[in-house]
């Protein structure tokens, strides 16, 4: 059973215009939300995280949006450049302190931005 | 630092054989995580440690084994290879000071299964 869930499997904009990424989640015991930035042959690299008690968090061009009622998040990049052409992972944290930061990823959106 | 590093990055296995994928971390990191991903899916936790000897299953533990006897090391080992273990293997690590820390990967190894 799919946790997370990343519906879109690729996603393509022009330079300069937003990116929207989204994912869905089904387990209402995930607490700690995060984005992971992957290039090809290179390991994940974290992006950006959102707590299940805020709804928004923004670095610089990045944000991500939590609708804890629709177990949904997404995230925007504006604007979007050709170097952020890579796939994004949605992954979450249950609460609790057994969860010992267990991540379950969805299965990845690659995004392509054309210059 | 060199951060989290993982040797081989490829190997071509044949059915039945063992192999041990390396892992090592220079954060001094208390969590280390095995991941493997399969083409079109994301990251499945295989095994997970919160220290120097202490580990536990994750999600897909099955025809792997792991050991950590040091804070930096964390191999994992597969004792009679399958077809079904062909993948990209990701070892991680991460702080264990309260609240939620993110997780650094290392490159990766692509094992093949044949």
């Amino acid at each position: 059973d799919q946790q997370v869930k990343q519906n879109s499997p690729s996603l393509s904009v022009q330079e300069g215009r937003i990116s929207i990424l989204n994912c869905d989640y089904t387990n209402s015991m995930f607490d700690y939300f995060l984005w992971y930035k992957k290039y090809p042959a290179e390991g994940p690299t974290f992006l950006i995280s959102i707590s299940s008690i805020k709804d928004k968090n923004e670095d610089g061009r990045f944000t991500v949006f939590l609708n804890k009622s629709a177990k949904h998040l997404s995230l925007h990049i504006v604007p979007s450049q050709p170097g952020d052409s890579a796939v994004y992972f949605c992954a979450a944290i249950p609460a609790g302190g057994t969860s010992y930061g267990k991540l379950t990823f969805g299965q990845g959106t690659i995004l392509t931005v054309h210059p | 630092n060199a951060g989290v590093t993982q040797t081989p990055k490829f190997r071509i296995l044949k059915i039945g054989q063992s192999m041990t994928l390396q892992c090592t971390q220079d954060m001094n990191h208390n969590y280390m995580y095995w991941y493997r991903q399969d083409p079109g899916m994301g990251l499945k936790l295989i095994y997970y440690s919160v220290g120097a000897g202490i580990t536990d299953k994750g999600e897909v533990p099955n025809g792997y084994n792991v050991s950590r006897s040091t804070t930096e090391d964390f191999p994992l080992r597969l004792e009679l290879a399958a077809p079904s273990q062909t993948s990209v293997y990701f070892c991680a690590s991460s702080y264990s000071t309260g609240g939620y820390n993110e997780q650094f990967f290392g490159p990766g190894t692509r094992l093949t299964v044949l």
